[in-house]
């Protein structure tokens, strides 16, 4: 099956800093990614749709400044969480769909657990 | 517009009994149908999928589902519980054109007594 990897896997940051997170699919080209947000024991709540080339769709209530998404190509998206704050701090993943594949199933990369101090 | 339910948020089973996790849906197009997995700290893997083919899905580890367009449900079954099946489970929906957005339940965790 088609492959998506997210780096970091963890990563600790200082409040008021920045964090970038990377997420990219390794053998297929995805014309859109989506970013998920987990907290503890909950669900996965839809964030933003990453589309390349253009300008990512905000699901309502993200804060597009804060949580900052670019798609600069077919296999790569990347989520910037700006001036973080502890409450920030959770489980991001991102999925992609393999539209050469038929876009029937969603490939998600293996998280990154934010923390901010 | 999609949701999901999935009703209970733990389930508790003996190892080699019955596991039932029960999800109902609710969409207002052909709905693609998904079970997936999520062990402590790690991502989604996919247990199985319903694509509008059969409505009986079988997926990897002895898990299965039932589509029932009449009950709006995709309940997931394995006859004989593992150790290993100890996780968080999750029944997402997405339309069939874009199965990268889905709409996630709220969870499932399941735990295996010895």
């Amino acid at each position: 099956g088609a492959v998506v990897s997210q780096h970091p896997s963890r990563v600790i940051c200082k409040s008021g800093t920045s964090v970038k997170i990377e997420c990219r699919s390794l053998d297929f080209q995805a014309t859109t990614m989506f970013w998920y947000r987990q907290f503890p024991k909950q669900s996965l709540m839809l964030m933003a749709t990453s589309n390349e080339g253009s300008k990512a769709t905000y699901e309502q209530g993200v804060e597009k400044d804060k949580f900052l998404i670019n798609h600069a190509s077919l296999t790569l998206s990347t989520l910037t969480v700006t001036s973080a704050h502890p409450e920030d701090s959770s489980f991001y993943i991102c999925s992609a769909a393999d539209r050469g594949g038929g876009d029937t199933e969603a490939f998600f990369g293996q998280g990154t657990r934010l923390t901010v101090v | 517009a999609q949701s999901v339910t999935q009703l209970g948020s733990h389930v508790s089973v003996s190892e080699g009994a019955l596991v039932l996790l029960r999800c109902n849906y609710s969409s207002s197009v052909p709905p693609y149908l998904f079970w997936y997995v999520q062990y402590p700290n790690q991502g989604l893997q996919l247990l199985l999928k319903y694509t509008s083919a059969a409505t009986l899905v079988k997926g990897i580890n002895g898990f299965e589902a039932e589509f029932k367009k009449s009950e709006t449900s995709f309940h997931l079954t394995k006859p004989s519980a593992h150790m290993s099946d100890a996780a968080e489970y999750f029944c997402a929906v997405s339309v069939n054109t874009n199965a990268g957005k889905s709409t996630f339940g709220d969870g499932t965790t399941l735990t295996v007594k010895p």
